[in-house]
């Protein structure tokens, strides 16, 4: 069955860490997304990529880092960097303008916890 | 810029009742699309349903409809004959520009009362 794997579903991280989160796709699909979700405040862009190779920062992308090597891969950094890391994770991709008219399909999410 | 506004943070409604959700939005965008996507406890993220701005015709998938008023940039959408699994919590998006990034409102986190 195609569609996106995010792992690990729940993390926990000591202050000063990096973790880096999975985000595996067999869509083939161009393009993929990150998102954060506080509670109280919707879905939040950090980075998004729309052909390997090259990606571009969102709203909130301070703290963190992506790569694109792979068509099927966006994994995301969190960094030292990130003042306030702990929320729930969504990678999300989207075929090209002829398929689903735009529509984004999610993987399920990784939790990220700072001790 | 595009933005996303939901004021309604929570809203019930009693099992086999209809609910409607507000939404409005903002975009410079002459293309762009509206989207629904709703959010159950396991936190999967699911397409409710879409519509092309270029498009007049409400979208209507079974029980879900919307309305969408252009002018208004407004996009609310209706739930008929609800059912206990409905309950969930329910985003308004919006996609416009050559990147189509996806903004999000807040959402509206739906209680249905058996």
């Amino acid at each position: 069955d195609g569609g996106i794997t995010q792992s690990p579903k729940y993390l926990f991280r000591k202050e000063g860490q990096n973790v880096t989160l999975s985000c595996e796709q067999n869509l083939n699909h161009d393009a993929m997304y990150w998102y954060r979700q506080d509670p109280g405040q919707g879905l939040r862009l950090i980075y998004y990529s729309q052909i390997v190779n090259d990606f571009q920062k969102g709203d909130i992308a301070e703290g963190y880092s992506v790569s694109r090597e792979k068509k099927e891969s966006f994994p995301l950094t969190v960094t030292s960097a990130q003042k306030n890391p702990t929320a729930f994770y969504l990678c999300a991709s989207r075929g090209g303008r002829n398929s689903g008219a735009n529509v984004l399909t999610f993987g399920a999410g990784s939790r990220l916890t700072v001790l | 810029a595009q933005t996303v506004t939901q004021s309604q943070p929570e809203m019930s409604v009693q099992e086999a009742e209809t609910v409607t959700l507000s939404c409005t939005y903002d975009t410079s965008e002459s293309d762009y699309y509206l989207f629904w996507y709703k959010q159950p406890p396991s936190r999967q993220m699911i397409l409710v349903i879409r519509q092309e701005a270029y498009k007049q015709q409400n979208a209507t998938e079974n029980r879900f409809s919307v309305n969408f008023q252009k002018a208004a940039k407004s996009f609310s959408l209706k739930i008929s004959d609800s059912q206990l699994g409905d309950a969930a919590m329910y985003f308004c998006a919006l996609s416009g520009g050559s990147n189509y990034k996806l903004t999000f409102g807040k959402g509206t986190l739906l209680t249905v009362n058996p």
